[in-house]
């Protein structure tokens, strides 16, 4: 059974700083390529970052770029999102993803406040 | 940036009834690179349909994916109770993704 638990969600003030982590289980996380999407209270899905297999590519939402950085740890199964200069945009339940283009799998979410 | 326009916001309907559901795109969407998710209340958004019609695994058959170009459906043909959610298009065709905003079905 495939399982992504996120962790390191916090309230922080604005332009603080925050890494989330996403153990991940249950299939061959070296094999894949790994995303993570946030959703602001009440609202819709917004993808934010997506990392190659290896690490050797990564993307980003342009409000994002520059502010966070996506990385996995291939040995460790696990995701990572490291944020900085938090705005209150930023504002979100952030979920990891199983997969790069289209997201097979879902963790249960990280809550980030920023205010 | 590629903007996905779902309509309608709110779908009122009954148990047994057919939905169908819509997601315009403001340009061609590269590929037919269109995926769907169902999303309930505290819970994670659930994969049922990638590369517009390819069916995720455990995605029941009264779910269908459809469309190309700009213009993509969902249908559910026989609502079940556990179908009431919201429902969110998701295009890969270029970056940034991006998804629509999303249609709640509810029960009416």
């Amino acid at each position: 059974e495939v399982q992504l638990v996120e962790s390191g969600g916090d309230s922080v003030q604005p332009g603080g700083s925050l890494r989330l982590s996403c153990a991940a289980s249950g299939f061959t996380f070296r094999s894949y390529w790994m995303s993570w999407v946030r959703q602001a209270p009440g609202k819709g899905l917004e993808w934010v970052a997506r990392i190659k297999e290896d690490g050797s590519e990564k993307y980003y939402l342009d409000s994002v770029e520059g502010r966070f950085t996506i990385s996995k740890d291939n040995a460790k199964n696990i995701l990572y999102l490291y944020m900085n200069n938090l705005r209150g945009e930023d504002t979100a339940l952030y979920y990891c993803a199983r997969g790069g283009s289209w997201f097979i799998d879902w963790g249960q979410g990280a809550q980030v406040t920023v205010s | 940036e590629t903007v996905l326009m779902q309509s309608p916001g709110t779908l009122s309907l009954s148990p047994g009834e057919r939905a169908t559901l819509s997601c315009r795109a403001s340009q061609n969407v590269r590929g037919g690179y269109l995926a769907w998710y169902q999303q309930k209340p505290g819970q994670p958004p659930r994969l049922l349909f990638y590369n517009t019609f390819s069916r995720a695994t455990d995605t029941p058959d009264r779910f269908s994916g459809s469309g190309s170009g700009t213009d993509f459906t969902l249908t559910i043909t026989r609502l079940e109770p556990e179908d009431f959610a919201v429902y969110y298009c998701q295009q890969y065709g270029g970056l940034p993704w991006t998804f629509g905003q999303g249609t709640k079905v509810d029960i009416k």
